[in-house]
């Protein structure tokens, strides 16, 4: 079984400041970790994803996440936060083997100007 | 490439009428889903294929079917419309069945009253 946890249905942060969007995540075997990013009326857009090695993954428009396999977490942060970055975020997993990809409920992010 | 295509973009029904919801993708992708998102909810897999003739059943199967009967496209049908079955539905599709990203289409917003 696997499933993802994000804690923080609602977030805002001020532009410039640290943004941290928290996911955990439950799988019996070894994980594919994903973020994707959805803007208002659109499909969601891939962010980053971890498979295996360099636990430090970066992705596209400056975030990046780090899987911690004791803490089972996958949290994604950008050290600056630009209003572009108001969008419902959106962690998944999909365990080894597993046909089957896992969603949490997402992160709405607001940016306070 | 056009990515993945799902048609129509909005939809109103009534309850018990029956319609097929479109996705076709241009990838050659070996994996195509749908999904639905309810506020609060997340995403939530209805149905899913590995390939040309195979599909199979996710979290939230019941009143949708699906066929695979080529690699492009993969139909989601509604038998009988129910108010439960307003929400956003994306169809998805990745290469393969692993670590490779899901891609997904812009959305269709069904209500049914």
């Amino acid at each position: 079984a696997q499933s993802v946890t994000q804690l923080g249905s609602h977030v805002s942060v001020s532009e410039g400041a640290l943004v941290l969007l928290r996911c955990n995540y439950s799988s019996s075997v070894p994980p594919y970790l994903f973020w994707y990013v959805q803007y208002p009326n659109q499909g969601l857009q891939l962010l980053l994803k971890y498979t295996t090695g360099a636990t430090l993954v970066k992705g596209i428009n400056g975030f990046e996440a780090e899987f911690k396999k004791s803490e089972t977490s996958f949290h994604l942060t950008k050290p600056s936060a630009h209003m572009s970055d108001a969008a419902e975020y959106f962690c998944a997993v999909r365990g080894f083997g597993n046909e089957k990809l896992t969603f949490g409920t997402g992160t709405r992010l607001t940016i306070i100007p | 490439n056009a990515g993945v295509t799902q048609t129509p973009k909005f939809q109103v029904l009534k309850t018990g009428q029956s319609m097929t919801l479109q996705c076709a993708q241009d990838m050659n992708h070996e994996y195509m889903s749908w999904y639905r998102q309810d506020p609060g909810m997340g995403l939530r897999l209805i149905h899913y294929s590995v390939g040309a003739g195979i599909t199979d059943q996710g979290e939230v199967p019941n009143g949708y079917n699906v066929s695979r009967s080529t690699t492009e496209d993969f139909p989601l049908r509604l038998l009988s419309a129910a108010p439960s079955q307003t929400s956003v539905y994306f169809c998805a599709s990745s290469l393969d069945r692993g670590h490779s990203p899901l891609h997904f289409g812009n959305g269709t917003r069904l209500t049914v009253t």
